[in-house]
């Protein structure tokens, strides 16, 4: 079966660049999507199909998708960006939904 | 404003069936380009897709708990529902119904893609 692959955490300073990134064969040909998820919370749709933004999330988060490897970048992040964020792909082979692992954010 | 609120018992016993209701208001559950469906998130855990159900009740689902899965629609009370079948410990989670979008993938594909409503979620316990 698919698998996506997370780094378990991530850290960045206040005002950088935070890029987290999700493994997967071939993802590129994929169309990948991305939640953040704060403690407690339902996850919230951050960034669907690769690179859009749903109505109401910041320009400052953006995503990107080639080959083996898609990334969510935060953009002059900032301390209530500290969350766990997941990417989400569908595989049509099998007609799966597939999670990666998620990854924990921390705002220093 | 859509807006989906989970339902059900807290606790369920060892081999016992585990029953949620998602209640959808602010919006139709009739609509073409969507699936309503199923995510739990176990304690400290990651997030694991359940199924799926379109409002004409076809139902997909996750191909490791299909045996014991069924989701199904009533849309004229604008609820679905899931139950899960002789639940174990592993089975303990936070549940949370969901909307999915259904359109092309870049591929071609035509399928369930992102999932943009979601619950608040609700713990379930399985635990005698």
């Amino acid at each position: 079966s698919y698998v996506l692959t997370q780094p378990p955490s991530a850290s960045v300073a206040p005002g950088q660049t935070a890029r987290i990134t999700c493994g997967g064969n071939d993802i590129g040909s994929k169309s990948v999507h991305w939640y953040q998820q704060k403690p407690g919370q339902a996850p919230v749709l951050v960034v669907y199909d690769d690179s859009d933004r749903p109505s109401g999330i910041p320009e400052r988060f953006s995503g990107s998708n080639s080959g083996n490897t898609a990334t969510l970048t935060i953009s002059r992040v900032e301390a209530g960006d500290e969350a766990d964020y997941h990417c989400q792909v569908w595989d049509s082979s099998s007609d799966h939904v597939i999670f990666g692992g998620g990854t924990k954010l921390t705002v220093l | 404003q859509l807006q989906l609120q989970e339902s059900g018992p807290g606790l369920v016993r060892p081999s016992e069936t585990l029953s949620l209701t998602c209640s959808v208001s602010g919006g139709s559950m009739t609509s073409s380009s969507h699936y309503w469906g199923w995510i739990r998130q176990p304690p400290g855990k990651g997030l694991e897709w359940i199924g799926s159900v379109y409002y004409t009740g076809s139902t997909y689902y996750n191909q490791y708990l299909k045996s014991r899965v069924t989701i199904f629609v009533d849309t004229s009370n604008n609820h679905f529902s899931l139950k899960v079948n002789s639940v174990t410990a592993a089975d303990t989670a936070v549940y949370y119904c969901v909307r999915r979008r259904m359109a092309y993938d870049k591929s071609g594909f035509y399928g369930g893609q992102n999932f943009d409503y979601w619950g608040q979620g609700t713990l379930v316990t399985v635990s005698s």
